[in-house]
């Protein structure tokens, strides 16, 4: 069994600040780090498919960074909104050939208006 | 377009029952994933299909679980004789399936199960 950890577990914020969790993974046979966002009620979507060392991904108020030397992917969120409540998942492929997914236990994200 | 689609979205039963849990993953995608999360635990993968390839069973708990996939599409999960330990949101997932060993096929969700056994 892959450890993928998420820290902090839970958070909350007043809205219009900045925020960031971490996600931890094995550095050895690395494929791809992926970011999801499950909001109450909704199914988990996909953020962020990170591949490369070093890689920056933004969409919006939100951004990723990777590395995969150390294993850990940061989530950030600008100016965090009402509506950015929710469960960050980081998913981690460990099977080569297909894709075999460990998800960490996520991060749950309260924003308060 | 359609997005993956699971039916009961909700369903109680008593132990010992049989229950079957519905998937309609999106169309022409080949590969088919359920996870389940059970309450304060993460995404727990169950079991995999990709394409006309045997499954990936290695994540079912128990032989009381089981799941197929009819004609590359439809798929369906059976518990048999559930316990109160298989009260859990069951999630089906479905991606392309093109992206070889390369780990970055997106995963597309469904709305989940939710199952709850009295």
């Amino acid at each position: 069994i892959l450890n993928v950890e998420q820290s902090p577990q839970s958070l909350h914020v007043q809205e219009g600040d900045s925020t960031n969790f971490t996600c931890s993974f094995p550095s050895s046979n690395f494929y791809a780090l992926h970011w999801y966002r499950w909001e109450t009620a909704k199914s988990p979507e996909a953020l962020f498919v990170m591949t490369l060392n070093g890689d920056e991904k933004k969409k919006g108020r939100i951004s990723a960074t990777l590395n995969t030397k150390e294993g850990y992917s940061y989530l950030y969120i600008k100016g965090s909104q009402p509506e950015d409540s929710a469960t960050y998942l980081c998913a981690f492929p460990y099977s080569g050939g297909y894709q075999k997914v460990t998800f960490g236990i996520g991060t749950k994200l309260q924003v308060i208006p | 377009g359609a997005g993956v689609s699971q039916s009961p979205s909700n369903k109680v039963t008593e132990k010992g029952k049989d229950v079957e849990l519905r998937c309609d993953p999106i169309s022409g995608h080949t590969a088919l994933y359920w996870y389940r999360q059970s309450l304060g635990q993460g995404l727990e993968f169950l079991i995999y299909f990709q394409g006309n390839s045997a499954p990936d069973k290695s994540g079912l708990p128990s032989d009381r679980f089981s799941a197929e996939r009819t004609g590359g599409s439809v798929s369906t999960l059976t518990i048999q004789r559930t316990q109160q330990e298989d009260s859990a949101v069951y999630l089906c997932a479905s991606s392309w399936g093109l992206a070889g060993a390369t780990g970055t096929d997106t995963q597309y969700f469904g709305p989940g199960t939710r199952l709850t056994v009295l």
